[in-house]
């Protein structure tokens, strides 16, 4: 099946700094997600992404396709954005049927 | 919309015993799947269903069954529980049109198998 790594594995920053989290896959994909899990457990999407940029407040990302890797940004840190970064994809070739295969994750603890 | 719920939140089972994890959505989703989450990992797919009628397995479907019987209902059956089923278990649903696929998790539901 398709691999997924993500780098750094963990990440601890001081509150106002910028973060970049990296997710590399070993396919082509027709989907890619990145997805925020809080302290408490629950998964919030953060960008359905299979190429190109996207923003959304202090959060952005940028998939590369052809080179298999997307970027996930974070500027001006804050406390409440501590959690465990999951990158997921599911491979090309067919209907995309939201089957998606989970990196490892890249935890982030940031202090005030 | 309440989006996905699951229930139970929380489920401590003995080794042996057969219980089932329910999965409800309200945003008229075909796409549903269920997932596990162990200790320090991401999730790995355990089945998953395109519509009413149609599941197929994932990549750790063994000692798990599920049926779609309905657009909204995805139930996952654990037939004998064994310790090692011990995980976080997240339900997850997504729009089956063309575009956006953005997949919405379920709160989880956390079991101990003893």
């Amino acid at each position: 099946g398709i691999q997924v790594e993500q780098s750094p594995p963990d990440l601890i920053l001081q509150e106002g700094a910028n973060s970049t989290l990296r997710c590399n896959f070993s396919d082509s994909v027709n989907n890619l997600q990145w997805f925020h899990q809080n302290p408490w457990g629950q998964l919030i999407n953060l960008f359905y992404i299979p190429s190109g940029t996207k923003q959304n407040g202090r959060l952005s990302a940028t998939t590369v396709a052809t080179e298999r890797y997307s970027l996930l940004y974070i500027s001006s840190s804050q406390t409440t954005d501590s959690g465990v970064y999951f990158c997921a994809v599911e491979r090309a070739g067919g209907t995309s049927y939201g089957k998606l295969t989970f990196g490892q994750g890249t935890i982030l603890t940031v202090h005030p | 919309n309440a989006g996905v719920t699951q229930t139970p939140k929380f489920q401590v089972l003995k080794t042996g015993q057969s219980m089932t994890l329910q999965c409800a959505q309200d945003m008229n989703h075909e796409y549903m799947s269920w997932y596990r989450q162990d200790p320090g990992m991401g999730l790995r797919l355990i089945h998953y269903s395109v519509g009413a009628g149609i599941t197929d397995q994932g990549e750790v479907p063994n000692g798990y069954n599920v049926s779609r019987s309905t657009t909204e209902d995805f139930p996952l059956r654990l037939l004998s529980a064994a310790p090692s089923q011990t995980s976080v278990y997240f339900c997850a649903s997504s729009y089956s049109g063309t575009g956006l696929k953005t997949q919405y998790f379920g709160p989880g539901t956390r079991l101990l198998v003893l």
